[in-house]
């Protein structure tokens, strides 16, 4: 069954450090979405991709956050300056219409 | 704004009973789903209900939704220890065009003692 996939599992970096977190969509999806949840608190929305253009995004998804496709393939979401507070799991999810399938996270640690 | 309340917070059961998770939204949606998740994983996708549906089934599990009470309620049966997650709701407001976001509901934590 095709599934979304994450990489890297876990990250730490320095704060203040770019991040880069990877996805792999599932292939014939055309929406694709970025969530976090701090530990022990909600999954929150962060943005929202379609048609090679941001959708919708939240406060959260300040001048540090950027998404990119950069192939058919790779949905990516950078962290230009990482903060402390930015720690948390980061899932990935696509669409290809109403269910939203999400990936396995990356556990972005910030020290 | 959207905002998903589950209650109970925490549920514990033993294998072979029932176990009932409600959430409650406060605005209009499109779609309501509901989600596990394992403790630090990935969200498992589990049914998915349209707002003009009112109950759904998948093997153990029953959903229901009442729009004009703004809730939901998700029913496994026969729970099973591999059945221990949270258990979270989402829903979704679709706007025309591009898929809405979900808004996520606090959780479930449900424990299945074997």
């Amino acid at each position: 069954e095709p599934e979304v996939t994450q990489t890297p599992s876990h990250q730490v970096t320095q704060m203040g450090q770019e991040v880069i977190l990877r996805c792999v969509p599932i292939s014939n999806h055309l929406y694709f979405y970025w969530y976090r949840q701090i530990l022990g608190q909600k999954v929150e929305f962060l943005v929202s991709f379609y048609n090679n253009e941001i959708s919708e995004k939240s406060e959260i998804f300040d001048d540090q956050f950027s998404v990119e496709r950069p192939d058919g393939s790779n949905f990516t979401l950078k962290i230009r300056s990482t903060k402390l507070e930015d720690s948390a799991m980061y899932f990935c999810a696509s669409s290809g219409g109403r269910t939203q399938y999400f990936g396995p996270g990356t556990r972005l640690l910030v020290l | 704004s959207q905002q998903g309340e589950e209650d109970p917070q925490a549920l514990s059961i033993q294998e072979g009973e029932n176990a009932t998770m409600n959430c409650s939204y406060k605005t209009s949606i499109n779609n309501l789903q509901w989600y596990r998740q394992n403790s630090g994983r990935g969200l498992v996708h589990l049914i998915l209900i349209r707002s003009n549906e009112r109950e759904k089934h998948s093997g153990r599990l029953r959903v229901t939704l009442d729009t004009s009470k703004k809730s939901s309620s998700l029913l496994i049966t026969a729970s099973r220890a591999a059945d221990t997650a949270s258990y979270f709701c989402a829903t979704d407001r679709d706007i025309g065009g591009a898929t809405n976001k979900l808004i996520f509901g606090t959780g479930t934590l449900l424990a299945v003692q074997p």
